[in-house]
């Protein structure tokens, strides 16, 4: 079958660092994205590894072990803005995404 | 900056209506996608149209749904006769080129009593 596994919930304070982690098990792997989501609005593109390494976009980088079937997430210096769902997504050969069921970040003051 | 467009924003009907939702998505994009996300769930994929004709589809896209290029800009998503379990949101989604990202409408959310 297919399947990703990520945390249903992580919880921290501003400033802090933040590491969602996502193991798929899927066919046709083309590549690895993480979108945000905010309560009832749409998912927003922020990272995508399609290689295996690192890739940092600001304050939020991903990184992707092809070997592994696994990747994560890294949020720095977490801000209250950043609290929402995180979802890893796999892109299959296709093009089409299937998502993680998702990881509530919550950030305390 | 371009974004996909999506109306309407909210949609309540009655089981066995017919709904039209409506995605303009980016004007030079040439792959367009459904998805849907049941209030609390993940978001799951439907259907992938490129070429006007769907591409791949998902056992949830059965023959109630189906969807439509019907002109230069507009890509929709029809619900024959909707079932109670058809409550969702439901984004349209699209992108430039085979390898591009996928940039999200902001979604039509689907009420059926």
């Amino acid at each position: 079958g297919q399947s990703l596994e990520q945390p249903s919930e992580v919880t921290a304070v501003e400033g802090a660092i933040v590491q969602i982690n996502c193991t798929y098990q899927t066919s046709g792997f083309y590549g690895l994205s993480w979108y945000q989501q905010h309560d009832g609005g749409a998912p927003t593109f922020l990272s995508y590894n399609a290689l295996d390494g690192l890739e940092e976009t600001g304050r939020f980088s991903s990184f992707l072990s092809r070997s592994d079937s696994y990747g994560y997430l890294l949020l720095q210096e977490l801000q209250m803005k950043d609290s929402a769902s995180y979802f890893c997504a796999v892109k299959d050969s296709w093009g089409k995404l299937q998502f993680g069921a998702g990881t509530q970040v919550v950030v305390t003051p | 900056e371009p974004e996909v467009t999506q109306t309407p924003s909210h949609q309540v009907t009655q089981m066995g209506q017919e709904v039209i939702l409506r995605c303009v998505p980016i004007s030079n994009h040439l792959y367009f996608y459904w998805y849907r996300q049941i209030l609390g769930q993940k978001v799951e994929f439907l259907v992938s149209f490129y070429n006007n004709e769907i591409s791949e589809k998902s056992e949830i896209f059965d023959d109630q749904f189906s969807v439509e290029r019907p002109d230069g800009s507009n890509f929709t998503l029809k619900i024959r006769s909707t079932k109670l379990e058809d409550s969702a949101m439901y984004f349209c989604a699209s992108k430039g080129g085979a390898a591009d990202t996928q940039y999200f409408g902001p979604g039509t959310r689907l009420t059926v009593l």
